[in-house]
């Protein structure tokens, strides 16, 4: 069936370094599903970060991207240079019919 | 920002009693998710609404979990009688449109069952 993966639990960087937080798809119910990566802060609530709607296409937001890869169906999150303030759960998600699934989320820790 | 209400924040219960809890969605959004989220960060779809009709809804859903989107006033989802298992953080989301679309979340309402 349909389903998200994440398989980090939680990553630790240190300032100014790059990232990359992955994320696999599967998605039987509906060919090429809308991919999005959602963050939840501290203290705030999930909020979208950036999506793509288009294979092949890449997304970009805050310094983050993520590209559309249909073949691998993967949509990993990168940035080149975190921040202490990019602190917090990230999520991958795909539309699968009427409703978006998740991943488990990925918490990532920047250490200065 | 969001502006997806939910009441309230947390809740305390104890099993077998009801446990109910509010989303106001963002305005101007016609479709209503439910979502619960567990201890191992696991997102389980509840059910969804476009306007005050279910679109879709899962099995557990259907049992002792019930929820409405009833027109001018706020969506709910009501636990029948909780179980220890039903913990859980439940988030409310709307949207444009069904899936394809973004979500937009609420804070979320913190179940406990004792």
């Amino acid at each position: 069936g349909d389903s998200v993966t994440q398989t980090e639990g939680q990553v630790t960087v240190s300032e100014s370094k790059s990232l990359i937080i992955n994320c696999t798809y599967s998605a039987t119910s509906i060919g090429y599903p809308n991919l999005f990566w959602y963050v939840r802060y501290p203290g705030e609530g999930l909020q979208l970060l950036l999506k793509v709607i288009t294979a092949g296409q890449k997304g970009s937001s805050r310094g983050f991207e993520a590209t559309y890869n249909k073949e691998a169906t993967s949509f990993h999150l990168q940035k080149a240079s975190v921040q202490e303030s990019d602190s917090a759960v990230y999520y991958c998600a795909a539309n699968s019919g009427t409703y978006q699934r998740f991943g488990t989320g990925t918490k990532l820790q920047v250490v200065p | 920002n969001s502006k997806v209400i939910q009441t309230p924040r947390y809740l305390v219960k104890g099993q077998g009693q009801k446990a109910k809890m509010r989303c106001i969605p963002e305005k101007g959004h016609p479709v209503v998710f439910w979502y619960q989220q567990n201890k191992n960060n696991e997102f389980k779809f509840l059910i969804n609404f476009q306007n005050q009709e279910v679109l879709q809804q899962i099995d557990m859903t259907e049992k002792r979990f019930s929820a409405e989107c009833p027109s001018n006033s706020p969506c709910s989802l009501e636990i029948q009688s909780s179980e220890a298992g039903d913990s859980a953080l439940y988030l409310c989301a709307s949207s444009l449109s069904e899936g394809q679309n973004t979500l937009y979340f609420g804070a979320g309402t913190r179940l406990s069952v004792l």
